[in-house]
């Protein structure tokens, strides 16, 4: 079974730039979850999807972030524009649903300079 | 409001010592679930168990073996004649069952085994 797809592994932008990510979850599930990691921090949610719809957006920096999951089955986020502190690895993960465990996929590293 | 907290932020082991890494969680629901995921030197996050609230069973997978007692909030993971393979940092994290639930992840534990 492939495991959650994601690209591109590496990214770097200067500030005011914009990003985008793409990943693709493991075929099935419904929920998929974006993470932003710091370096030496736990991962901290961004937004859950339950198949297309928005379930949790509350830690999504709106003003700069935005997520979409056409279809229910890829999704892409973006920041536009990017600050320094945007700085991390970016995960995308997936689940069954909401109660079973999270598949994560490699991350996409992006430096902002 | 749920959270994760893990007191011990680095570790380290000489290979074959048994390591135990706390885990202790607060949340007001009675139905959520616990996890544990390691994240080795490559950085992707690989799954290791989940628990639900309601079944206090102890759990042993080969090496590993979990500690889960509501009584004191903990969620407890021990690896019994450690390797090296075993270095990473190992994330506790807890969600809750109603809708809308907001996935909790742990500071992490970097546990490092020495040969």
């Amino acid at each position: 079974e492939a495991g959650v797809a994601q690209s591109p592994r590496y990214k770097i932008i200067e500030k005011r730039q914009s990003v985008a990510f793409w990943c693709n979850p493991i075929s099935g599930h419904a929920t998929l979850y974006w993470y932003q990691q710091i370096l030496g921090q736990g991962p901290k949610l961004l937004i859950q999807f339950q198949n297309n719809g928005v379930v949790d957006d509350s830690q999504l920096p709106k003003d700069r972030f935005s997520a979409e999951r056409l279809k229910g089955v890829d999704s892409t986020l973006k920041i536009q524009p990017a600050k320094l502190e945007d700085s991390a690895v970016y995960l995308c993960a997936s689940s069954l649903d909401l109660r079973h465990e999270q598949y994560f996929g490699p991350g996409t590293r992006l430096t902002v300079t | 409001a749920q959270k994760v907290t893990q007191a011990q932020t680095e570790i380290s082991v000489v290979e074959k010592e048994d390591v135990t890494l706390d885990c202790v969680y607060e949340t007001r629901d009675t139905t959520y679930y616990l996890f544990w995921y390691k994240q080795p030197p490559s950085g992707e996050l690989v799954f290791l168990i989940r628990r639900n609230s309601f079944d206090e069973q102890n759990e042993i997978s080969g090496r590993y073996s979990w500690n889960f007692q509501k009584s004191t909030s903990s969620f407890n993971f021990t690896i019994t004649a450690s390797q090296v393979v075993d270095s990473a940092v190992y994330f506790c994290a807890l969600s809750v069952a109603n809708y809308g639930q907001n996935f909790v992840f742990g500071p992490g534990t970097r546990l490092s085994v020495l040969p």
